[in-house]
């Protein structure tokens, strides 16, 4: 089974528009975390935003934000009032089992996002 | 700091030839991964190390593929021989603690592309 499901492989928004980027994820440890990554036509992978398992609050950092759903076991990204630069790929990863440095990373297939004048 | 460094960026190769892939981790981190990307397949982890001692390489595709770390600023990735089908962008990523808090996000380098004619 896949761990880390992303079903869009491709997403059109308008500029200054929201989008959501789906991922779904699969495991049996309690403690884990997750993340997505940008991919510009470039190539570099670019950290985005992090939740952990036992976080409360959903994670935000600037125009992004993660909706994270446990019990759907779903960790969306929203990107708000999006910019032509932000057309890229983007990946959702997961780190089964504590925080430290054994960064273990699962990438799901990615989302190929165009954003549109 | 300036980051993971790749080297080569590019490297064009005919069928059977060795290929060598270099990473220097940021310095000070003690765990060092190897992933490849592929359209088919999509990002994959190859190898992993710890303290230069590798880990985990169950990603390793292959015989033809040896990963090593002599010292803790300096891993390779060596493919011999190549065939077509390792045509991929290879990146070697260390992981970051942030805030005193280690989640465990990596930071990747810039990548090796790869072409095996």
């Amino acid at each position: 089974a896949q761990k880390i499901t992303q079903t869009q492989p491709g997403m059109f928004v308008q500029e200054k528009e929201a989008v959501t980027l789906d991922c779904t994820y699969d495991t049996s440890d309690p403690s884990y975390g997750l993340f997505w990554y940008k991919q510009p036509s470039s190539g570099e992978m670019i950290f985005l935003i992090y939740q952990g398992s036992y976080d409360q609050q959903n994670a935000t950092e600037g125009r992004y934000s993660l909706n994270f759903q446990k019990a759907r076991k779903s960790a969306n990204l929203v990107i708000s009032a999006s910019q032509l630069g932000d057309s890229a790929m983007y990946f959702c990863a997961m780190r089964e089992g504590g925080g430290g440095t054994a960064s273990k990373l699962t990438f799901g297939t990615g989302t190929r996002l165009q954003v549109t004048l | 700091d300036a980051g993971v460094i790749q080297s080569p960026r590019h490297e064009v190769t005919e069928m059977g030839q060795e290929v060598t892939l270099r990473c220097k981790p940021i310095s000070g981190h003690d765990y060092l991964f190897w992933y490849r990307q592929t359209m088919m397949r999509g990002l994959e982890l190859l190898i992993y190390f710890n303290n230069n001692v590798p880990i985990d390489d169950s990603g390793m595709p292959e015989d033809r593929f040896s990963a090593k770390m002599p010292n803790a600023s300096f891993s390779t990735l060596k493919i011999q021989p190549s065939e077509p089908r390792d045509s991929a962008v290879y990146f070697c990523a260390t992981p970051q603690v942030t805030s005193g808090r280690a989640r465990g996000e990596l930071f990747f380098g810039e990548g090796s592309r790869l072409t095996v004619l």
